[in-house]
């Protein structure tokens, strides 16, 4: 069964640092994809960026990269240049190429001070 | 382009009063789906409907729950008989495809409290 894992509930950051979000996955499916979404206090779901397992590079987005180890199930996200628009909880999802479905972790919450 | 609708937004209930919540997904969008989130969790895999496909119900919580979609477009989640448990935020999704790579888009979700 595909499971997701962030072991951070919370994180700060100052303002115009990088911040890495951790995320490690299980899966016996060779073929999957990851995904991370931000969700603001607002509560709506905002997809920032994808990797697929067979993807060679990691996967950017303007300031979001991702860092993606396959051989130790990792996809962290990395925010470059943090902003205070960027405070809100963040979640690591996978979905596997025969599932229907994303199986989302259970979301870090980030703070973005001065 | 417009982007997943949901209505209502916010909706309270009674424990024993069956609710329906709405979803319109993006135009064009084959594929929709359901989850839930309960206070302070990650999201729930409920429902999902490919085309004309029969939709994937493995993670409706119990017979109380039911989904139904109209080709493409609307879809209306029902809980029947609500139960304080059933207090959560119901969150829709669409994608272009039922592809694994392809993106979900998420809607503002509808608020459930069931007092």
């Amino acid at each position: 069964a595909q499971k997701i894992t962030q072991t951070q509930p919370g994180m700060f950051v100052q303002e115009k640092e990088a911040v890495t979000l951790d995320c490690t996955y299980d899966t016996s499916d060779p073929s999957y994809g990851l995904f991370w979404y931000k969700q603001p206090s607002s509560g709506e779901m905002i997809f920032l960026i994808y990797q697929g397992s067979y993807d060679q590079q990691n996967a950017t987005e303007g300031r979001y990269s991702l860092n993606f180890q396959k051989a130790r199930k990792s996809a962290n996200l990395v925010i470059s240049a943090s902003q205070l628009g960027d405070s809100a909880m963040y979640f690591c999802a996978m979905r596997e190429v025969t599932a229907s479905k994303l199986t989302f972790g259970t979301g870090t919450r980030l703070q973005v001070t001065l | 382009g417009a982007g997943v609708s949901q209505s209502p937004s916010n909706k309270v209930t009674e424990k024993g009063k069956d609710v329906e919540l709405r979803c319109d997904p993006i135009s064009g969008h084959t594929a929709l789906y359901w989850y839930r989130q309960r206070l302070g969790q990650g999201l729930e895999f409920l429902i999902y409907f490919q085309g004309n496909s029969a939709p994937d119900k493995s993670g409706l919580p119990s017979d109380r729950f039911s989904a139904e979609r109209t080709g493409e477009s609307v879809s209306t989640l029902t809980i029947q008989r609500t139960q304080q448990e059933d207090s959560a935020v119901y969150l829709c999704a669409s994608s272009f495809s039922g592809m694994s790579g392809d993106t979900q888009y998420f809607g503002p979700g509808t608020r459930l409290t069931v007092l």
